[in-house]
C-alpha cells in the first residue's frame, strides 16, 4: 500500500527555469494539500485541491505558482520563473475523503528544490 | 503574531529523563490541536492528538490550556529514538492545519 509519492525528490533549477512539482495521493484519498518548508521554519500552508477542483489556495503566491489536481493523474506544483527564495522543501499530503477533520495528513517525502 | 508558536530548543536531555516543551497558539476558535514528529530531513508524522482533557500514549503526554492558549507534550523515560523535532499543530477549519517551526529534541546516550 503505496504511500503519498513525491517526485522529483531534488531538484534544481536556475533561476528564472520552471519547476513543476508531482505528487501522487495515497489509495483512496482524494483531498492533496501543498506545504511550503523553509530553513527553520515551519510549514506553511499552500494550497488545499480536489479532483479537478481548488478548495483553497490562500496560501500561494499572487504569481509564478499555480497547482492542480486533475482527474487523472498527479497532484502538479507549478513554479514558473523561479528566484532563489523558492528555494524550499515542498510537501505534499493527501487525506482520505472526510478531510483532515482527525489532524491526520498523511504526508510525502517531499522535494527539495534548490534554486542556483 | 505567529498563528503557532514553539520553543526551538533544542533540549538536549540524557536517556531516561524526562523532557517538556509548550507551544501557543493565537486563534482562540481553532478547533482541535496536534503535536507531529519530523526526523531530519524526513516528512511530518502525527504523533498524537490533544485532547481537552489531557491525553497519554506510551511515554507521551499531551496536555491542552484553552483558557492560556497553548499546548504541552510531555516525554517520561527518554529514549536515543525520541531524537526529532516536534511540531506543534492546530486546526484552524476543518481542513488547514498550522503548522509551529518545531522544538528540537536530542536525546543523548
Amino acid at each position: 500500500n503505496a504511500g503519498v509519492m513525491q517526485n522529483p525528490r531534488h531538484l534544481v533549477r536556475r533561476r528564472g527555469q520552471e519547476a513543476r512539482l508531482r505528487c501522487s495521493p495515497m489509495k483512496g484519498h482524494s483531498h492533496v494539500y501543498w506545504y511550503r518548508q523553509l530553513p527553520e521554519e515551519g510549514l506553511k500552508f499552500m494550497v488545499y485541491l480536489q479532483k479537478e477542483n481548488i478548495i483553497d489556495e490562500s496560501g500561494m503566491p499572487k504569481e509564478r505558482f499555480s497547482a492542480e489536481f486533475p482527474k487523472e493523474g498527479p497532484s502538479i506544483l507549478r513554479i514558473q520563473q523561479v528566484v532563489r527564495g523558492d528555494s524550499a522543501a515542498y510537501f505534499c499530503a493527501s487525506s482520505p475523503p472526510e478531510g483532515s477533520n482527525t489532524g491526520e495528513l498523511f504526508f510525502g517525502e517531499g522535494s527539495r528544490l534548490t534554486v542556483l | 503574531r505567529k498563528e503557532v508558536e514553539q520553543d526551538p530548543g533544542p533540549f538536549n536531555v540524557p536517556e531516561g529523563a524526562t523532557v517538556a516543551f509548550n507551544c501557543t497558539y493565537s486563534n482562540s476558535a481553532s478547533q482541535s490541536f496536534f503535536w507531529y514528529r519530523q526526523d531530519c530531513r524526513k516528512e511530518p508524522k502525527l504523533l498524537m492528538s490533544v485532547y481537552s482533557s489531557g491525553n497519554e500514549d506510551g511515554r507521551f503526554t499531551a496536555q491542552l490550556n484553552r483558557a492560556s492558549q497553548y499546548i504541552s507534550l510531555l516525554i517520561r523515560d527518554s529514549k536515543l529514538s525520541d531524537s526529532a523535532t516536534y511540531l506543534c499543530v492546530v486546526n484552524m477549519n476543518d481542513y488547514k492545519l498550522s503548522f509551529g517551526a518545531g522544538t528540537t529534541v536530542t536525546v543523548r546516550a
